[in-house]
């Protein structure tokens, strides 16, 4: 995924809610993709990992869609608490080309009581 | 257990001068990454060890970054001559092996200010 800079994307839902946040990653050679959560002044916490040979899998709450053809992958979060609120960034990895992780450039949700 | 632990949580330095960032990592993880998070930005990888092999350095932007690890567990993320433009948040992570499917897990972060 590409970096927005300074303006993060916002999705904005009532407690409650599904949310729904999307990224699209850049290498089709990627075959493993995890979601962070970064609440402010903390490090991203791991949510949810799948690999490419998955199209679906499901947490507690927590459901990440990939689709290998778009290069598209989502995670979904059910019933949406305001601790959920935070920035969200998806990222990818090559097997085989490093170990490091690129990172998309994040969402921010906000959930509104 | 403890996660990974980074010192200094702030940093505020001069420009030009030379900054020590630490990192502690989750007991028995043999990789540890550096990563460089700027303002309203995704995550830049710096630099990755695993166990004794040379480290990968292929995202330190520039001669003033080096990192060491010793003993195989806490690391040491040293820029020199420090600029504005390297003021960011430094995270650490670490894993428990190398390869797909290994999670990494991350400190808070020092957030370093260059003035």
């Amino acid at each position: 995924g590409e970096s927005v800079g300074l303006h993060l994307p916002t999705l904005s839902v009532q407690e409650g809610d599904n949310s729904i946040i999307n990224c699209a990653y850049s290498n089709s050679a990627s075959d493993y993709f995890i979601w962070y959560k970064q609440e402010s002044g903390k490090g991203p916490q791991f949510i949810i990992d799948i690999r490419s040979n998955m199209d679906k899998r499901q947490g507690q709450r927590v459901t990440v869609l990939l689709n290998k053809t778009v290069k598209h992958l989502s995670l979904q979060i059910a019933a949406t608490q305001p601790g959920d609120s935070a920035v969200y960034f998806c990222a990818e990895r090559e097997e085989g080309a490093g170990n490091m992780l690129t990172f998309g450039g994040g969402t921010r949700l906000m959930v509104k009581p | 257990g403890a996660g990974v632990s980074q010192s200094p949580s702030n940093k505020v330095t001069e420009k030009g001068k030379d900054v020590e960032l630490r990192c502690d990592p989750i007991s028995g993880h043999t990789a540890l990454y550096w990563y460089r998070q700027s303002l309203g930005q995704g995550l830049e990888f710096l630099i990755y060890f695993q166990g004794n092999s040379a480290p990968d350095k292929s995202g330190l932007p520039s001669d003033r970054f080096s990192a060491e690890r010793t003993g195989g567990s806490v690391s040491t993320l040293t820029i020199q001559r420090t600029q504005q433009e390297d003021s960011a948040v430094y995270l650490c992570a670490s894993s428990l092996i190398r390869g797909a499917g290994d999670t990494q897990y991350f400190g808070p972060g020092t957030r370093l200010t260059v003035l």
